[in-house]
Formats: structure tokens, sequence, C-alpha cells
């Protein structure tokens, strides 16, 4: 059975870094056709892709927040880490991690966001 | 950036009624489409993926279609539990890019 979870704070002050951990069961980390991307929801609001990061460690990030992202993986504890530097209250959303299945590396071609984490509600205020 | 219209953005339905949600990418994206289901308070639900192929365990009143730049996804008979916020989404390139959303209800 496939399942990742979300942990972290739910609250954040401006100008602080927030770490997000991803924790995966029922698939391994190591296997080459697999990876994880984190996506974000502001309340009421569209989903937003943040970055992936597979097996090899191949990672990419969205164009707008890649100065103040990073995504790395712990396979001994199953773990997906996002990190987010200097939180804004815009940054107030749902944070959800969700699996990519499929991958061939040669072509490129996955097949994303099979699974889903419930999502943590992450708020950022002093 | 690829951008992904979608519309319309809300709908109104009867039980029984035939849906239907349109994406429009940008630029082309072959086939590198998925549909996704989200409830309140919930996490997205794969619904379809590769534009048109079935995610396991979802109805199959379900149905998505196009290439390129223009897709579909249809509700052939729409029923109660599908009252939800629909997004596509394109995997095609670096940023991965969703739809706006469309929110379907049930008259």
């Amino acid at each position: 059975q496939v399942t990742l979870k979300e942990s972290g704070p739910v609250l954040v002050k401006p100008t602080e870094t927030l770490t997000l951990t991803c924790t995966v069961s029922g698939f391994s980390l190591t296997n080459a056709r697999m990876g994880v991307s984190w996506i974000r929801q502001p309340p009421g609001k569209a989903l937003e892709w943040l970055g992936n990061i597979f097996s090899s460690d191949e990672k990419s990030y969205t164009t707008s927040l890649k100065s103040r992202l990073s995504i790395s993986k712990d396979t001994s504890k199953s773990q997906v880490v996002l990190t987010m530097t200097n939180m804004d209250p815009v940054d107030t959303a749902t944070y959800y991690c969700a699996r990519i299945s499929e991958y061939d590396f040669w072509s490129g071609y996955y097949r994303p966001f099979d699974f889903w984490g419930q999502g943590t509600l992450v708020t950022v205020s002093s | 950036d690829i951008q992904m219209t979608q519309s319309p953005s809300s709908l109104s339905a009867s039980v029984g009624d035939r849906v239907t949600i349109t994406c429009r990418a940008s630029q082309g994206i072959r086939d590198d489409l998925g549909w996704y289901q989200q409830k309140p308070g919930k996490a997205p639900k794969c619904l379809i993926y590769a534009a048109s192929s079935l995610q396991s365990g979802v109805p199959s009143r379900f149905s998505g279609s196009g290439s390129g730049t223009e897709f579909t996804l249809t509700i052939s008979s729409l029923q109660p539990d599908d009252s939800a916020t629909y997004y596509c989404l394109q995997h095609n390139s670096y940023p991965l890019t969703f739809g706006g959303g469309t929110k379907v209800e049930i008259k």
C-alpha cells in the first residue's frame, strides 16, 4: 500500500526557513522509476508545483521560487525534505507531496502524482 | 513556462448530465497531461494520465481526450459524488503547470 505523509511546523514567522518532511511507504526512493514532487495550494487558490526529486538525485524546481527552494532525500528513512527560505505571508498554503511513477531516464517520460499525501497547512505570520 | 488555460472556471449541472471541461496549453505538450479531482479539505486525486488513460479505480464515466494543445475531461453522466474542483496538469516540460481549476456543482 502506497502512502505519503507530510510533517513539519504549522506556523512559521516571516523571514524564517521552512522545513517539511514527506515520509513514504509502499515504494522505495531508490527505485529508478520513482520520484517525489512537492505541490502547494494557498487557501482558496489553485495548485502550484514546487519541485521534483528522482532516485538518481536529479532535481527540478519551479522558476519563480528556484532561489529559495531545496529538495533532498534520505533513502534510509524513506523521506523527502523540502526546504524553503525567507518565508513570507504569501507562502501560507497547504503543502502536499506526491509520487511520480514510471520514470524513464532515457525518454524523460514519467507519470505524475498517482498518490498524494494528505497535505499540511503552513501559516506564515508573526 | 507553459500556460494551461482551463474553462469554464465553474459550472452547475444536474445529475445525469454530460459535463465537459477544457484545458488549452500555450504550446504543444503531446499527451503529457493529467486530470485531478479535488474535494474540499482533501488532497487531489488522479483521474486521468497521458491525456486519455483512466487511473485504476476511477469510474468509467470519466474520460479524457486530446493531444497537442487542446484537451478535454468528460463526465458522461454526472453523479452527486462528482461535486469537486478539477485541475489539469501539463508535465511535458519544466516547470510543471496546473490549470486554474473548474468547480463543478450539482444543481
